[in-house]
């Protein structure tokens, strides 16, 4: 089986200050994501890519930049963190258009910022 | 644009009872979306459920099941008889056909002994 690493785990951040947030997958997926979620919410996409060099904005794209300059990996700026900002932001793969379809899941980098 | 509905924030349920969680969607890209139940449980991350592809199909996965129904645009899920270790985070999705996937607000199951 594959796994999905996200790193850091936790990320404390001042206002203003500019963050990433990595992730790689070893399923050889086409597909990655970023989703963010808010206590007690849903998720919410941000970016997503279909292959390397591949950038797609989800709904909440505004104020995030994404790099997917190899397969294996997705990252995600945060362009400038907003004071009080607490949320998990989680990474995915998938094969998405067959039968096959599923996302797996990182087990999330929960950001604070001071 | 699409979107998943899940009413219930919480859902309390003594154990061995049924239960069901409902969710409705709106997919305006796409005519027949693939739907998803995925849940986390404590300590765990992400993960599937269950998923229909073709509607008015059931899934079924850990005792649980879902239907596909086009016509109330509903993909529910329920089980017979929950046991404590269902205790988790339930969250209904659906996938676009631009490799978009959309989920719900998600429904706490706490399943009381």
């Amino acid at each position: 089986g594959g796994i999905i690493t996200q790193t850091p785990k936790f990320l404390i951040g001042q206002e203003g200050q500019k963050l990433t947030l990595k992730c790689q997958q070893n399923f050889n997926h086409d597909t990655m994501y970023w989703y963010r979620q808010d206590s007690g919410k849903g998720l919410r996409l941000i970016y997503y890519s279909i292959t390397e060099n591949d950038l797609q904005k989800g709904d909440l794209s505004e104020g995030y930049d994404a790099s997917r300059e190899k397969k294996s990996s997705f990252s995600l700026t945060v362009t400038s963190a907003q004071k009080n900002e607490m949320a998990v932001f989680l990474c995915a793969s998938s094969i998405t258009g067959t039968t096959n379809e599923r996302l797996f899941f990182g087990h999330g980098t929960k950001l604070s910022v001071l | 644009g699409d979107s998943v509905t899940q009413t219930e924030g919480q859902v309390t349920v003594s154990e061995s009872k049924s239960l069901i969680i409902n969710c409705t969607y709106s997919a305006t890209s796409i005519a027949y979306p693939n739907l998803f139940w995925y849940v986390r449980y404590p300590g765990e991350g992400l993960q599937l459920l269950l998923k229909v592809i073709t509607a008015g199909q059931k899934g079924s996965s850990r005792g649980f099941e879902a239907t596909y129904n086009k016509e109330t645009t509903s993909f529910h899920l329920q089980k017979a008889s929950v046991q404590e270790s269902d205790s988790a985070v339930y969250y209904c999705a659906l996938s676009d056909n631009n490799n978009r996937i959309f989920f719900g607000d998600g429904t706490q199951l706490v399943v009381k002994p």
